[in-house]
């Protein structure tokens, strides 16, 4: 069955620092794998994404890394702040499928 | 303003009594799906739409249905609601398939 599986389930990150969530999935034909963002009371807004023929992409202070070898990719949050504070859901589809969500990560950033 | 926009925003209502949740998109989008999110389950997938008169069922269709009749709307259909479909809802719509989703404000559906 493809899976995408997302750890850690919540997080709390001091002003400042550095968040990382982390997604693993299995189906190596997936070639599309988005980040989305959602605060409370919104739908989820897509924040970033990355196909598998880069290792990186960074958009201010948020970057995914991305290893194909491993079938994992990460999304890290520089600088967090507590604006930044939101559930975040990673994803993963191949030309074709649906996206396939991951469980969630409830981001806490303390100030 | 581009927008996908969904009504009722809450509803509370009782096994048995069929509801509509209704989807309306202004972006000329092809693609709209629904989806659910239950706490530690994520977002589901419910149904989709490629096109209009084009739907398929997506990972948790049971109890639930769908038409595309236009291409800006895409309603969901409880027949006969039961408790387990109490959950928060919510429609998105994409230019292009599935890649970027443009998700609505959510629908909070209570079903006693």
């Amino acid at each position: 069955q493809q899976q995408v599986k997302q750890s850690p389930q919540s997080l709390i990150v001091q002003k400042g620092g550095i968040s990382i969530i982390n997604c693993a999935y299995e189906n190596t034909a997936f070639d599309y794998f988005p980040w989305y963002q959602q605060f409370p009371g919104k739908g989820p807004a897509l924040l970033i994404a990355i196909r598998p023929d880069v290792s990186e992409k960074k958009e201010g202070r948020f970057t995914i890394s991305f290893n194909k070898s491993a079938k994992q990719f990460s999304l890290h949050i520089m600088d967090s702040q507590p604006g930044d504070s939101a559930t975040y859901f990673c994803a993963a589809s191949r030309a074709g499928t649906a996206l396939i969500f991951g469980k969630g990560t409830t981001l806490s950033v303390s100030s | 303003e581009a927008q996908v926009t969904q009504n009722p925003r809450y509803l509370i209502t009782v096994t048995g009594k069929k509801l509509t949740v209704t989807c309306s998109q202004n972006m000329n989008h092809e693609y709209m799906s629904w989806y659910r999110q239950d706490p530690g389950l994520g977002l589901r997938q419910i149904y989709y739409s490629m096109n209009v008169e084009v739907t398929d069922k997506g990972d948790v269709p049971e109890g639930y249905k769908v038409s595309r009749k236009e291409k800006r709307n895409f309603p969901l259909i409880l027949e006969s609601p039961s408790p387990n479909q109490t959950s928060l809802y919510f429609c998105a719509s994409s230019p292009f398939g599935h890649g970027e989703l443009f998700f609505g404000e959510g629908s909070r559906l209570t079903v006693l």
